[in-house]
């Protein structure tokens, strides 16, 4: 299993332009989302979903759409990039727990993103 | 959600016994405790995950005392390779969902 994949690695956009981040994960979770991460910082939720064609929003949605037409895959895509998006994104996936309870999410490499 | 605080950043020499408390004051009935280790230029990755009293296994130890206002995360003789952010989280409540809420964690420097 290759787990949680996200491409690209790198990538440096300039303001007002879009992009797509994309994951990918094969180990048919159903629960997946989208974290940035800032210097210094923890990770902050952007996104979520809980299965195919659900998704919902984490701590700081906006400027970021996502959708979720297969249950492998969850592209973060960035409508109109401003320098204050300068982050490294982490998608994570894992079972969906019960109430309560956390299931291990297993996140993948990262993207790191600069807006100028 | 129940938030969680825990110190900035800890010392430690190769070897010796680390203790990492974070508290919980506001923690639900049924709410766990769930620790990540992240290292630089890496996604966060699960250490252990605990209810009440304590759980071991080989990379670490939870300690919940009996109020479980807060846990302790022990890792035994610690190396350089153990050098990473520990961070502390509540179980999110909502049903179906698996949301992590990350503070700034606390790091962690071990010393040769």
């Amino acid at each position: 299993n290759a787990g949680v994949t996200q491409t690209p690695k790198f990538q440096v956009l300039k303001t007002g332009q879009s992009m797509t981040l994309q994951c990918a994960q094969d180990m048919n979770h159903e629960y997946m989302s989208w974290y940035r991460q800032d210097p210094g910082m923890g990770l902050r939720l952007i996104h979520y979903s809980v299965g195919a064609g659900i998704t919902d929003q984490g701590e700081v949605p906006n400027g970021y759409n996502v959708s979720r037409s297969t249950t492998e895959d969850f592209p973060l895509r960035l409508l109109s990039a401003a320098p204050s998006q300068t982050s490294v994104y982490f998608c994570a996936s894992s079972p969906i727990p019960l109430a309560g309870h956390h299931n291990e999410q297993f996140f993948g490499p990262g993207t790191r993103l600069t807006v100028l | 959600l129940a938030k969680t605080t825990q110190p900035i950043s800890m010392d430690s020499y190769e070897g010796q016994e680390v203790n990492i408390t974070c508290s919980h004051n506001n923690i639900a009935t049924n709410d766990y405790i769930t620790w990540y280790q992240q290292f630089p230029s890496q996604g966060p990755r699960f250490i252990i995950q605990g209810y009440k009293t304590k759980v071991t296994n080989e990379v670490a130890s939870l300690f919940i005392p009996a109020d479980r206002k807060s846990s302790t995360l022990s890792l035994p003789r610690v190396s350089l390779s153990d050098t990473a952010v520990y961070y502390c989280l509540v179980g999110d409540r909502q049903t179906g969902a698996n949301n992590l809420f990350f503070g700034t964690g606390t790091r962690l420097t071990v010393i040769p």
